[in-house]
């Protein structure tokens, strides 16, 4: 079974909809991260948490919010979702002291119309 | 501040022929450096990570790459160019704990027969 995993791996979703994307990690991690990926652009950080009762934002929160349910689960909202945040999401481990060796899960391809 | 440059959006190499991806960073303080590989349709795995040992790094699946302060350089190489390494590639420097670890926009790798 996979580390990292995200659900779920495609959505396609219309202007103005909730939509929440999940990740759930094995690997007994305490950092838990959300980038997205878009052509050219590399990975922009979304939120980061580096345990349950600390969360962060990234270089690009705006329109999102996370929840951390557990240290294994990490949640990433779009409000109300806009089509220039169609993008591929991934979720991404890492331990303390070791954030930029991280693990990520396969990606969620989100299309917004 | 640091930021990392790579300095080809897209190589193209015939199989058998060495490989060189080029990376540049800067960074304020001793960064850690690392390589990431996605292929297709994959989430990121690491090939190889830098921390202020040997300045050359063994990774996996045959890639290496030097690490040269004086030219804040981290390029990747592979003697030996194979089919399965047509993928993306992202440098990527970290600062100590989490601090802002910065991912380069990518290098596309083609692997002609």
């Amino acid at each position: 079974d996979a580390d990292v995993t995200q659900t779920p791996r495609n959505r396609i979703t219309k202007t103005g909809k909730r939509i929440m994307l999940e990740c759930s990690q094995t690997k007994g991690h305490d950092r838990m991260y959300w980038y997205r990926q878009d052509p050219g652009l590399g990975l922009r950080l979304i939120y980061y948490s580096f345990d349950v009762k600390d969360i962060n934002k990234g270089e690009i929160s705006d329109g999102y919010s996370v929840s951390r349910q557990a240290q294994a689960k990490f949640s990433l909202s779009l409000e109300s979702a806009i089509p220039n945040q169609t993008a591929l999401y991934f979720c991404a481990t890492s331990l303390s002291g070791e954030s930029g060796k991280q693990y990520f899960g396969p990606g969620t391809r989100l299309t917004v119309t | 501040a640091q930021s990392v440059t790579q300095l080809d959006s897209h190589v193209s190499v015939s199989e058998g022929t060495p490989v060189l991806l080029r990376c540049n960073y800067s960074s304020s303080y001793s960064p850690s450096l690392f390589w990431y590989v996605q292929h297709p349709n994959k989430g990121l795995q690491l090939l190889l990570k830098y921390t202020s040992a040997a300045t050359l790094v063994k990774g996996i699946n045959g890639f290496e790459a030097e690490f040269k302060k004086s030219e804040t350089s981290f390029h990747l190489t592979k003697p030996s160019a194979h089919m399965s390494d047509a993928a993306e590639y992202f440098c990527v420097v970290s600062g100590t704990s989490y601090d802002k670890v910065i991912f380069g926009p990518g290098t596309s790798l083609s692997v002609i027969p």
